[in-house]
Formats: C-alpha cells, sequence, structure tokens
C-alpha cells in the first residue's frame, strides 16, 4: 500500500498545453508539498499546504495552480506549458516536520515538447 | 535564514572504500536534520536523522552525527558497495516556515 501516491509517473505534451498531476497520501499526514527537481538534481519547494490551507508560495509562475480537495490530496495544475517547464515534480507530505521525515512520491517525469 | 550547504559531486568511489560527505547548515531555531537517498528513477528516501545535539542517525551502515558547534551533519559508511550508488540529500525542518530545506544533493558512484 503506498504512501504517497502521484500520477501519473511520465507526462509528454505539447507547449502550449494544460495538465494536471495528482497526489495522494494515506498517513493521515497534515502538511503536503509539491517540490520540482531540474536536471541537475536540485530540489526547490514549489507549494506547502497544511490541512488544505495554503502555508508555501514560493516564487511560483501562476500558471502553477495547486489544489487541495482534502488534506489527504493535493494536486497540481499547470496551464499553457512552457519547455522550461521540463523537470521531476515530487510530491510529499509529513506529521511535525520539526520531528518526523517527508514521505515522498515516486515522481512525475514532465517532458514539455 | 535557513539553508543547507552540501558537498559538490559527482563522487566516485570504489567498492569498500570510506564516503564522507559534507554537510553543513544554518539555521533559525532548533532544526531537526536528515540525510535522504535517491536511487535512479525513484523518490527521495529517508536514509537517516537526527532531532537534536549531539544525536546520530544510523541506518545501513551509514552514520550521521548532529554537531550544534560546527553546524555539520556530515554523511560517513565505513565501506561502500555498489547498491550504495545514488544522489544523496542532506536537510533540515524547523518548526516554524512548515517546510524542509534541501542541499544541492551529491550523486556517489561505487565501482566494483
Amino acid at each position: 500500500d503506498t504512501a504517497v501516491s502521484q500520477t501519473p509517473k511520465y507526462l509528454v505534451t505539447q507547449m502550449g498545453n494544460d495538465k494536471s498531476i495528482k497526489c495522494e497520501q494515506n498517513l493521515g499526514h497534515d502538511t503536503m508539498y509539491w517540490y520540482k527537481q531540474d536536471s541537475k538534481k536540485f530540489l526547490k519547494i514549489m507549494f506547502s499546504y497544511n490541512n488544505k490551507e495554503l502555508i508555501i508560495n514560493e516564487t511560483v509562475p501562476n500558471r502553477f495552480s495547486p489544489k487541495s480537495p482534502d488534506k489527504a490530496h493535493l494536486n497540481l495544475h499547470i496551464n499553457s506549458l512552457e519547455l522550461g517547464d521540463s523537470a521531476v515534480y515530487f510530491c510529499a507530505s509529513s506529521q511535525e516536520p520539526r520531528i518526523t521525515e517527508a514521505f515522498f512520491g515516486q515522481g512525475t517525469r514532465l517532458t514539455v515538447v | 535564514g535557513n539553508s543547507v550547504t552540501q558537498m559538490e559531486g559527482p563522487v566516485t568511489l570504489s567498492e569498500e572504500a570510506f564516503l564522507t560527505i559534507n554537510c553543513t547548515y544554518t539555521a533559525t531555531g532548533y532544526p531537526s536534520l536528515f540525510w535522504y537517498v535517491q536511487y535512479p528513477g525513484e523518490g527521495l528516501q529517508l536514509l537517516l536523522k537526527a532531532t537534536k545535539a549531539d544525536d546520530k542517525g544510523s541506518n545501513k551502515g551509514f552514520e550521521a552525527t548532529y554537531r550544534k558547534e560546527t553546524t555539520s551533519f556530515h554523511l560517513e559508511k565505513g565501506s561502500v558497495q555498489v547498491s550504495d550508488s545514488a544522489v544523496y540529500f542532506c536537510a533540515l525542518s524547523v518548526g516554524t516556515g512548515n517546510q524542509f530545506y534541501f542541499g544541492t544533493g551529491t550523486s556517489l558512484t561505487v565501482i566494483p
């Protein structure tokens, strides 16, 4: 039973399209995150939600819009995709960031052509 | 602010060699410290953690000690294996801010 699952695992799409990545966690955690990992493996926080409320919204183009219908789900919608959006996107969750670790999904490799 | 600095890679070692990956941090407050490992094509997995000064985290032969005086959390392993080839991330979290701060990652390749 996967703790943090995200779909799809691979996503290839053309520039200008709109796409969504879904994330679900069955750990009962209150906090969920989206990270972007570039080709050099650098991880950048994009968003953080706590109990469905947006906590962190880093400098991300407003083409990226997270949606949290309940605390177990955090989806990422991307409008008007650009070549530079190609990356691996990771969803993660944690209960008590000060003490407990974050659990990561397997990642979604997005390729914009 | 909060940040993590870890040694740049890539690192290439022969099997059974000793491994050290340096990690230093700056933090407001008292952070918890983590090492994550990312195998090719996979997500990040927790390798070990330490939540207060002088704690030692250990797992799978890897160790790291939370050194407050030097603000460091260096990862060590006495004898690496080919299966340890992966990218290693040092990270911290603090109570405020509700997020994890990651280093840039260090790629390790172990050759037979």
